[in-house]
């Protein structure tokens, strides 16, 4: 039972470069999102997912774009890369409806450093 | 607007010290409250939860209780162990919104 899988766990970039953070979940989920974790920041949304098809900005969205590719599927792209940039991301999923039913699963996370 | 106020760390403790991890809110009406768990290197994980006022979650040892009066979901512990060590996190989901706002989080280091 796999959950919430991200792709790559570790990245490195030069600034100017583009890249693509993968998230997939096999649970079904309607929701997704994508976060990014800075020290003493805790955790800021950069976009979500409320369902197949829809996309909207979360706190921090300048310099990404996302992808609903599919139910399972939500990815984030990096079209050029900044060091402010240089983060640790994470992919959530919930199945929607009640928060109080349905809390959010994480991934592992992606740690992205642009130099 | 909608807010989550969370214990500044990092907390230090000794083995079976009591831990308390303050967390405050503001908020319409009477959303529920998590709080959550990042170990080293690992994603979030949910600790607990509580869905309405004065309900007590609880999970591994840690409890919080749900005050309406206090706006407050303070995190517990009677007993802290070293694998405790982790960041802890407050949330709390916006009115009516798909969206959840987490606290700054709380690193919590135990000594053996």
């Amino acid at each position: 039972n796999a959950g919430v899988t991200q792709t790559p766990k570790f990245q490195v970039l030069k600034t100017g470069q583009s890249m693509t953070l993968q998230c997939a979940q096999d649970m079904n989920h309607n929701s997704m999102y994508w976060y990014r974790q800075d020290p003493g920041m805790g955790l800021r949304l950069i976009y979500y997912s409320a369902s197949e098809g829809t996309t909207d900005k979360g706190e921090v969205p300048n310099g990404y774009n996302v992808s609903r590719l599919n139910k399972r599927e939500f990815s984030l792209r990096l079209e050029s890369a900044a060091p402010s940039q240089t983060s640790v991301y994470f992919c959530a999923s919930r199945p929607g409806g009640s928060w109080g039913d349905q809390p959010q699963h994480f991934g592992d996370g992606t740690r992205l450093s642009i130099l | 607007g909608d807010s989550v106020t969370q214990m500044e760390g990092p907390v230090t403790l000794s083995e079976e010290a009591f831990l308390t991890i303050n967390c405050t809110y503001t908020a319409t009406g009477y959303p529920s409250l998590f709080w959550y768990v990042q170990y080293p290197g690992e994603g979030l994980q949910l600790l607990l939860k509580a869905t309405k006022a004065d309900d007590k979650g609880s999970n591994k040892g840690f409890e919080a209780t749900y005050r309406k009066e206090t706006t407050s979901f303070h995190l517990e512990k009677g007993s802290v162990q070293v694998s405790d060590s982790a960041v802890y996190f407050c949330a709390l989901p916006y009115s009516s919104a798909s969206k959840i706002i987490f606290g700054s989080g709380t690193r919590l280091s135990i000594r053996p």
